[in-house]
């Protein structure tokens, strides 16, 4: 079982419609990250969370830490939005050392017109 | 500031030869990762490097190496090439502030694409 488990894999939506997307993990973090991957392979960073909320823009991230489960939701998505989003999580380590980043597999979003 | 940049962008070699991969952070970062991203595998942790020395390293055989310099750029090098190393190879640097330690943000490169044939 992996350790980041995201879902849907893929997601058509509709102009204007209201999107999330779900990631699951199963251990201890630091940090939980959300990433976008537009075609052509570049990656921006859009949110990085320990606790709480976060928004900007239209796009808010959510984060359990008690339930290991975070949610990616775009507010009246745009065909611009059309991307891949990866969940990425940092495992808590020991003070003043690094863990690794464990990515999800990506949820492929369309927006349609 | 400029961004993560990575030469070359696009190679393509053979099997059994070896290539070197370069990525310049963003100026005032001293921390750079280095990802390896495949169809089947998707994204896997490579190496991690801060201040020039590596601090995590992902489950990928010895041929894989790295390292980085006085000034933050880093390499990472594969010899022996397979066919399964095509890939997009992507480097990110973060601020790594003493304190905060893998909770800041990562700014990914444009990557490098490694065809091997």
């Amino acid at each position: 079982k992996n350790e980041v488990e995201q879902s849907p894999q893929n997601l058509t939506a509709q102009e204007g419609e209201f999107i999330t997307i779900n990631c699951s993990y199963s251990v201890g973090i630091s940090a939980l990250h959300w990433l976008q991957q537009h075609p052509g392979g570049g990656i921006v960073s859009l949110f990085m969370l320990s606790s709480g909320k976060k928004k900007h823009g239209r796009l808010i991230a959510t984060i359990n830490i008690q339930e290991k489960h975070s949610s990616l939701h775009i507010t009246a998505s745009h065909p611009r939005d059309s991307a891949v989003y990866i969940c990425a999580v940092r495992l808590r380590g020991n003070t003043g050392t690094a863990s690794k980043l464990t990515f999800g597999t990506g949820t492929r979003l369309q927006v349609t017109l | 500031k400029a961004g993560v940049t990575q030469t070359p962008r696009y190679l393509i070699k053979t099997r059994g030869q070896q290539v070197t991969l370069s990525c310049s952070p963003i100026s005032g970062h001293r921390s750079v990762s280095w990802y390896q991203q495949t169809p089947g595998q998707g994204l896997q942790f490579l190496f991690e490097y801060f201040s020039e020395t590596q601090r995590n390293k992902g489950n990928f055989p010895g041929r894989f190496s790295g390292r980085q310099f006085s000034n933050s750029r880093s390499e990472m090098n594969v010899s022996t090439l397979e066919l399964g190393d095509s890939a997009l190879y992507l480097c990110a640097s973060s601020l790594a502030t003493s304190g905060h330690w893998g909770t800041d943000t990562q700014y990914f490169g444009p990557g490098t694409r490694l065809t091997v044939l």
